[in-house]
């Protein structure tokens, strides 16, 4: 069966550029999450998704960043006029519902801010 | 805060070896505790959990015991393979949804 799948794997975008990120989550499943891994760290939380309701946005690192989902399935993270330190990869995952339910990872989109 | 410390890599271990990767947590409440896996290429797969003091999580001939007294959830094996090498993250689940985790351990296994 299909997995959570991202897309584009890679983007490269210049700094002051908007980016959009896909997630397709395994079908069915409830919950959304959104991570960024910086190189050599461990994914930090970024918001979280019940449906199409966004119930955490707390990870967000600043209003340059957005996510939606506004059909409680296909989320888009976007973000504005890139910089530098928004490079790192971004990784979704999604799980069946509430609780204590395994996260299901996808591959991730790697950005490239130059 | 809720935060995961693990040790830091790389771990460079002949095939056959003993593994350790030492993971301790700091957290409120009675956190479920976890060891994901990232093989080369892939995505972040979930290794094994824990979700109550002293539950031993196990899975791939990996093991890991939640011990309350010590916040720690060591991750060890018997006898590791080339194939076992990947980057493995500690993690940590409160009562609300997000993961925490740890800034990973990369391992290396010699054939």
């Amino acid at each position: 069966g299909a997995g959570v799948s991202q897309s584009p794997r890679y983007k490269v975008a210049k700094r002051g550029q908007d980016v959009a990120l896909r997630c397709d989550p395994i079908s069915g499943h409830v919950s959304l999450f959104w991570y960024q891994q910086a190189l050599g760290q461990g994914p930090e939380f970024l918001t979280y998704f019940q449906n199409e309701a966004q119930l955490d946005k707390s990870g967000l690192p600043s209003d340059r960043f957005f996510a939606e989902r506004p059909e409680g399935s296909v989320s888009t993270l976007k973000i504005q006029r890139t910089q530098q330190e928004d490079s790192a990869v971004y990784l979704c995952a999604s799980r069946k519902t509430s609780g204590y339910d395994e996260q299901f990872f996808g591959p991730g989109t790697r950005l490239t801010v130059l | 805060g809720n935060s995961v410390t693990q040790m830091e890599g790389p771990v460079t271990l002949s095939e056959e070896a003993f593994l350790t990767i030492n993971c301790t947590y700091t957290a409120t409440g009675y956190p479920s505790l976890f060891w994901y896996v990232q093989y080369p290429g892939e995505g972040l797969q979930l290794l094994l959990k824990a979700t109550k003091a002293d539950d031993k999580g196990s899975n791939k001939g990996f093991e890991a015991t939640y011990r309350k007294e010590t916040t720690s959830f060591h991750l060890e094996k018997g006898s590791v393979q080339v194939s076992d090498s990947a980057v493995y993250f500690c993690a940590l689940k409160t009562s609300g949804d997000k993961i925490i985790f740890g800034k990973g351990t990369r391992l290396h296994i010699l054939p």
